[in-house]
């Protein structure tokens, strides 16, 4: 168990929708990371907050957003969805910016498959 | 452009065999890290190591070692005498901060079978 802890599990929903993904880093962790891990795109870095805010920017649709709360727990949103949109989102945190000393803790993730 | 490739889709392996899981990657940057993660089929991804560009020493954990040659740009995770608990997808990773941020490339991943 990582101690990242991911919400939810599961989500069905269908084209047009919008879902709420949720993400609780570990404790004392500061910088909350988003991957998409699809079966073609394989895994690919989203988006990153550090401390509430946004750092860094991957291959984030315009129909995604995120964001990061003062309690440092972070939501990815993700709306207009589509078929393509459908795979396994990944959060993990890490305890600082810099990978030479941080390195990234990931949760079980939530499995999302639109119809 | 930033790329890391992992060319071996699949590969399967008699327990107790050697294996040896490659990874090439392509950066502009003089400062990157390279990381190798697991992936079991519970599906959460597992921290293995970290190397950083400017540390060419190789690595032994175990089982597990791990050839950074930047002359060749690769950074090759080789398993000792394999077990069926070491069957898992394994991705090789790339940070840089081009821009002063640092950014993740992950490779396509190479599952590995392990066979009893």
């Amino acid at each position: 168990d990582s101690g990242v802890t991911q919400t939810p599990k599961h989500l069905i929903t269908a084209t047009g929708q919008r879902v709420t993904l949720r993400c609780s880093p570990r404790s004392g962790d500061l910088s909350v990371y988003w991957y998409q891990q699809s079966l073609d795109q394989g895994l690919q870095f989203l988006i990153q907050y550090y401390n509430g805010e946004e750092r860094a920017k991957g291959n984030i649709l315009e129909r995604f957003s995120a964001q990061q709360f003062p309690d440092l727990h972070s939501e990815l949103n993700l709306s207009s969805l589509e078929l393509g949109d459908s795979a396994l989102y990944f959060c993990a945190s890490s305890v600082g910016l810099d990978p030479s000393s941080h390195e990234q803790y990931f949760g079980p993730g939530t499995r999302l498959t639109v119809t | 452009a930033q790329k890391v490739t992992q060319a071996q889709t699949e590969i399967s392996v008699v327990e107790k065999e050697d294996v040896t899981l490659d990874c090439v990657y392509e950066t502009r940057d003089t400062t990157y890290y390279l990381f190798w993660y697991k992936q079991p089929p519970s599906g959460e991804l597992v921290f293995l190591i970290r190397r950083n560009s400017f540390d060419e020493q190789n690595e032994i954990s175990g089982r597990y070692s791990w050839n950074f040659q930047k002359s060749t740009s690769s950074f090759n995770f080789t398993i000792t005498a394999s077990q069926v608990v070491d069957s898992a997808v394994y991705f090789c990773a790339l940070s840089e901060a081009p821009s002063g941020t640092y950014k993740y490339i992950f490779g396509t991943g190479t599952r590995l079978k392990v066979l009893a």
